[in-house]
């Protein structure tokens, strides 16, 4: 059964680069057969799709965040991992990464990563 | 984008009700429409996808229907671990994106 599991820091300073992993276990990101996304929510809020990436390298991203975001593979440690720069207090979120079938044309999403609460503050 | 909206926005209902959550596409989406139920502090749990299809281990009291822009999850009959927030997602369009949820709560 696979598992996602997200790390990274838990506070950023305005202006700064978010840098979050997805450890991914049960499941190599590189079958091929899934894109690999970030979704994020704020606080008390929905949820908004930041953005995927395939095995095959091609990555896609939500157009309100595309000038900000890259995700990349690090298939020798079965991760995949987003970077956000120039962070504002809009950022601050709880960060989940997941999974969709490449079948499930834009995709439904599961299973999911427990999520990791990010706070952009000084 | 395509909007997702979902109503109502919070249900009061009890154990044994029967729960309907309806989700409009603000354009057509053929049949490319999940549900998620969401608990507190966690994250969003897959239960239904492509409008019908019920993911594994999902129980049977959850339904899904509707095509086009307009949809309806159902819970037959609600147990109290179904107190939680459900969204919908479009899969159709770029970007996918979310209805902004339905809380359902205790009476």
């Amino acid at each position: 059964q696979v598992q996602l599991q997200e790390s990274g820091p838990g506070l950023v300073k305005p202006s700064q680069t978010l840098s979050l992993s997805c450890s991914v276990s049960g499941g190599s990101i590189n079958s091929g057969t899934y894109y690999w996304s970030w979704v994020r929510q704020p606080a008390g809020k929905g949820l908004e799709w930041i953005g995927r990436i395939h095995s095959s390298g091609r990555s896609d991203y939500n157009p309100s965040l595309k000038s900000r975001v890259t995700m990349s593979l690090d298939t020798s440690n079965n991760q995949f991992s987003l970077n956000l720069i120039s962070l504002t207090a809009a950022d601050t979120a709880l960060y989940f990464c997941t999974r969709a079938p490449i079948a499930s044309n834009y995709g439904w999403f599961g299973p999911w990563g427990q999520g990791i609460l990010v706070t952009v503050s000084s | 984008d395509i909007q997702m909206t979902q109503s109502p926005s919070s249900v009061s209902a009890s154990v044994g009700d029967r729960v309907t959550i309806t989700c409009r596409a603000s354009q057509g989406i053929s049949n490319w429409l999940a549900w998620y139920q969401q608990k507190p502090g966690k994250a969003p749990k897959l239960l239904i996808y492509g409008v019908f299809s019920l993911q594994s281990g999902v129980p049977s009291r959850f339904s899904g229907s509707g095509s086009g822009t307009d949809f309806t999850l159902t819970i037959s009959s609600l147990q109290p671990e179904d107190f939680a927030t459900y969204y919908c997602q479009q899969a159709n369009s770029f970007p996918p994106t979310f209805g902004q949820g339905t809380k359902v709560e205790v009476k």
